[in-house]
């Protein structure tokens, strides 16, 4: 049974370009979450998207958008990226949103932008 | 305000002892989830153990157990028999039931503490 699924695993971007992050869920699973993980911090939430549709939004800004494809996978643009974008993004899976739901994280993308 | 505090940076244990991860958190959420992820250096966030608000014991994974202090809101990881492949990143993570703000789509994240296991 595979796992969350990332991809790329690294990337490199110029100040100003946009870029897509992929994520596939772990079989079964229906909702997946996007964090943002800066160097020496714990992951910080970005979205959730369930049934092709965006429930929750963390504090970020718009320039961070997303989709859910029908089958459950998701991707994460970043438009207009600034340095401060680098940091590993971490996509994670879920059977629903419960307070006592295991999320499953995917092993992350870097992304580093000069 | 910071809903999950970790405050050791970093920590060390020789192998084979025991060690304990301190964690803090704030909510006036009366259902909530706590969670401890291990992040090793390649990135990925691994699931350990998991406290719910309303669990009566303890929980214990294998070596993992959590020392789970309602009144004082804390959830401190407990790892026995340390080995060199737990050196690693340590989160401790809550999710709020969402009666009070909100819904329990997120999961709060603290800073992290380093875990260092010495031969």
């Amino acid at each position: 049974d595979a796992g969350v699924t990332q991809s790329p695993t690294h990337l490199i971007k110029t100040r100003g370009q946009q870029v897509t992050l992929r994520c596939s869920p772990k079989s079964g699973h229906d909702t997946v979450s996007w964090y943002q993980q800066a160097l020496g911090q714990g992951p910080q939430f970005i979205f959730q998207y369930y049934e092709e549709e965006e429930r929750q939004r963390g504090n970020f800004p718009d320039r961070f958008s997303g989709h859910q494809f029908p089958n459950y996978s998701s991707e994460l643009n970043v438009n207009a990226l600034l340095l401060g974008d680098s940091a590993l993004y971490l996509c994670a899976s879920s059977l629903g949103w419960d307070f006592d739901t295991e999320a499953f994280f995917g092993q992350g993308t870097r992304l580093t932008v000069v | 305000a910071q809903k999950i505090t970790q405050t050791q940076p970093g920590m060390f244990v020789q192998e084979k002892e025991a060690v304990t991860l301190d964690c803090t958190y704030d909510t006036s959420d009366p259902s909530y989830g706590l969670f401890w992820y291990k992040q090793p250096s390649s990135g990925e966030m691994i699931f350990l153990i998991y406290q719910g608000s309303y669990d009566q014991q303890n929980a214990t994974e294998g070596r993992y157990s959590l020392n789970f202090q309602k009144a004082r809101k804390s959830a401190n990881l407990v790892i026995s028999a340390s080995q060199l492949g737990d050196s690693a990143m340590y989160f401790c993570a809550m999710r709020e039931g969402g009666e009070t703000q909100g819904g329990s789509e997120k999961l709060v994240f603290g800073k992290g503490t380093k875990l260092t296991v010495n031969p």
